[in-house]
């Protein structure tokens, strides 16, 4: 299994408070995505990177920043939660050059109340 | 715009009976790739794609591409329980390095 973690696993918090996921990799991939997952829509980007402090926006990125400061953590920030944000967060890396096959962090669930 | 379709949604069948899951694309492409989600789980790779008349087989899955026809097949061979999940099609973009998904297609194989 590729080296992906995700933290927190499960964050409960309230509309307006920010919050920011981490994804950490230990396999040194140049690419990085934060995807969004909702009933009905599969995975959608958020945002991704190509390199340290290389990141740009995906399809939903509205609400969301993101940064990179290391090779192997890319942060996602909600900068005021919405309910609308409720979902399943997964990070994913991919090899060689972008064009490649992804793989998957095990996700955080973010439920805002 | 890059879209993927994927169909059917929903897929309920019997243990051992054949059946095909379908990844329709709007443009070209320069990968096609295949994942599992498990229920509460993240997603596995399956197969990658890279040809037009590429055929990759893993036990019981065979995937396909016909970038003519802009489509993707993954056929289950005498589906067994273990089958049951999501897949879900996805394609990368010449250009970009951005990924867009299919909605996925939930498997349920009744014993």
């Amino acid at each position: 299994d590729a080296g992906i973690t995700q933290s927190p696993r499960h964050k409960v918090t309230e509309t307006g408070t920010p919050v920011t996921l981490r994804c950490h990799q230990t396999e040194n991939h140049r690419y990085m995505y934060w995807y969004r997952q909702d009933p009905g829509h599969g995975l959608r980007l958020i945002h991704y990177s190509y390199g340290v402090k290389d990141t740009d926006k995906g399809e939903v990125s509205d609400g969301y920043s993101v940064s990179r400061s290391k090779t192997e953590d890319f942060l996602l920030t909600l900068e005021s939660a919405t309910s609308s944000q409720t979902s399943v967060y997964f990070c994913a890396i991919s090899e060689g050059e972008g064009s490649g096959t992804q793989y998957f962090g095990p996700g955080t669930r973010l439920l805002v109340l | 715009e890059l879209k993927v379709e994927q169909n059917p949604l929903f897929l309920s069948m019997q243990e051992g009976k054949n059946y095909t899951i379908y990844c329709n694309y709007s443009t070209t492409s320069d990968r096609l790739y295949w994942y599992r989600q498990d229920p509460g789980k993240s997603l596995e790779s399956l197969f990658v794609l890279l040809s037009n008349g590429a055929v990759k087989q893993e036990g019981r899955l065979m995937a396909s591409l016909d970038t003519k026809a802009r489509l993707s097949t993954l056929h289950i061979t005498a589906a067994v329980h273990d089958l049951s999940a999501t897949y879900f099609c996805a394609l990368s973009t010449s250009g970009t390095y951005k990924y867009i998904f299919g909605t996925g297609t939930r498997l349920k194989v009744l014993a």
